[in-house]
């Protein structure tokens, strides 16, 4: 079946751009969730949701970064103001409960310039 | 803050060969183990969810133990082929209420025909 899918795969944006990563979880999954993978490390936790309800973004780095899922499926992490410290794979995972298996994307690179 | 700590940071090996690498933890409040593969531009694979002290777990020519008492999980490939290739992350969690994943820095491994 379809897995979990992101898009843009790649993204190279100037500083001071506004980007805006899409990701579509595995159709009935209720929990979802976003990290980020800088060179050399691995993935950090940015923000978690059950269904549309944004339960911990304890992990997002500064008020730059902003995620929802207002419909309980689909999710957009939105980075303003982009800053070469952004660059980094941004993964999105879901899983059908909260302590199930997370199911990961093939990630978006982003790049900024 | 939780450390999940994974040695080592790459590894070259002959095809043929078998080979392992670790993921270190704190033994206390532990729940679930996850070790994943993630090669080259796809998705992190779900390998193992280890869950109890002293589980094994196998999957064709991979394998991994678990010991919570201590805090490390081994992963042993065995006759390793040109397809392992890829880093293996483990991550531990949902630890202490949050639902998240805590990775560690994840074990390069290459392959040499």
């Amino acid at each position: 079946g379809a897995g979990v899918s992101q898009s843009p795969r790649y993204k190279v944006a100037k500083r001071g751009q506004d980007v805006a990563l899409r990701c579509d979880p595995i159709s009935g999954h209720v929990s979802l969730f976003w990290y980020q993978q800088a060179l050399g490390q691995g993935p950090e936790f940015l923000t978690y949701f059950q269904n549309e309800a944004q339960l911990d973004k304890s992990g997002l780095p500064s008020d730059r970064f902003f995620a929802e899922r207002p419909e309980g499926s689909v999710s957009t992490l939105k980075i303003q103001r982009t800053q070469q410290e952004d660059s980094a794979v941004y993964l999105c995972a879901s899983s059908l409960a909260d302590t199930d298996t997370q199911y990961f994307g093939p990630g978006t690179r982003l790049t900024v310039l | 803050i939780l450390n999940v700590e994974q040695s080592p940071q790459s590894l070259h090996v002959q095809e043929g060969d078998s080979t392992n690498f670790t993921c270190s933890f704190p033994s206390s409040n532990f729940y679930a183990l996850h070790w994943y593969r993630w090669e080259t531009a796809k998705s992190p694979e779900a390998l193992f969810v280890m869950t109890l002290n002293g589980d094994e777990k196998k999957k064709g020519r991979i394998s991994a133990t678990l010991n919570t008492k201590e805090g490390y999980s081994y992963l042993y490939i065995k006759g390793s082929q040109p397809e392992d290739s890829a880093t293996y992350l483990c991550a531990l969690g949902p630890y202490q209420g949050a639902q998240k994943l805590v990775f560690g820095q994840g074990t390069r491994l290459t392959i040499n025909p």
